[in-house]
């Protein structure tokens, strides 16, 4: 079955502190992840793709297929920061995207 | 406007009402996806367009659930019959891109939010 598993509901760090938001996936094939994020009062967007090995507003996410992982990553939190952030994973011949549950990261000051 | 529009953003049914949810793509998007999120959970798919072709309505939970794309622009998400576990969320997206290229570049919309009483 496909699936995207975000185990933690909220992260909460201080700012300038290391954050990495945890995405596990199952997939039988090869799959593209990506990560969406939703600031407050925002529409959902597209965060960063793995295909694309770049790194937007400091966040990067590196695709372990072994460990099947696809955990996002930045060294030092920004206030700005703060948000909704959803992983996700399409893969076949469609666009259709698996989400997980969400993480929402808060950052303190 | 430049962004996917959905209309109304805001919908209060009783149960048993039919309730029509509209979303207007970005002008020359080929894809076109809704999704239901319920409250705490992430986007659930619910059914895909390419132009005016339904390629893919394998999420959609009942038969009570139709969407249409007429004329490849604009969608509406129906449902009839309304019942209390259909609120949520629903979010509309677009992609330029035809099936297949895996961008993952969905651009959504402020989403309607259904609450059925």
């Amino acid at each position: 079955a496909q699936r995207v598993t975000q185990p933690e509901k909220l992260l909460s760090v201080f700012k300038g502190a290391p954050v990495e938001l945890k995405c596990n996936y199952s997939y039988s094939g090869s799959p593209e992840l990506f990560w969406y994020v939703q600031y407050s009062r925002q529409r959902l967007q597209l965060l960063l793709r793995h295909i694309s090995r770049e790194s937007i507003k400091g966040f990067t996410a590196d695709l372990n297929k072994g460990e099947t992982s696809f955990h996002l990553k930045k060294p030092f939190a920004q206030e700005e920061d703060s948000a909704m952030y959803y992983c996700a994973l399409s893969g076949g011949n469609t666009d259709k995207l698996i989400f997980g549950t969400g993480t929402r990261l808060q950052v303190f000051p | 406007g430049a962004g996917v529009s959905q209309s109304p953003r805001y919908k209060v049914a009783k149960r048993g009402q039919d309730v029509a949810l509209r979303c207007d793509p970005i002008s020359g998007h080929v894809s076109l996806f809704w999704y239901q999120q319920a409250l705490g959970q992430g986007p659930e798919f619910l059914t895909y367009f390419q132009n005016e072709a339904q390629l893919d309505k394998s999420g959609l939970p009942s038969d009570r659930f139709f969407a249409e794309r007429p004329e490849g622009s604009v969608s509406t998400l129906k449902i009839q019959r309304t019942q209390q576990e259909d609120s949520a969320v629903y979010l509309c997206a677009s992609s330029f891109y035809a099936s297949g290229a895996n961008t993952g570049e969905l651009f959504f919309g402020e989403g309607s939010r259904l609450t059925v009483l």
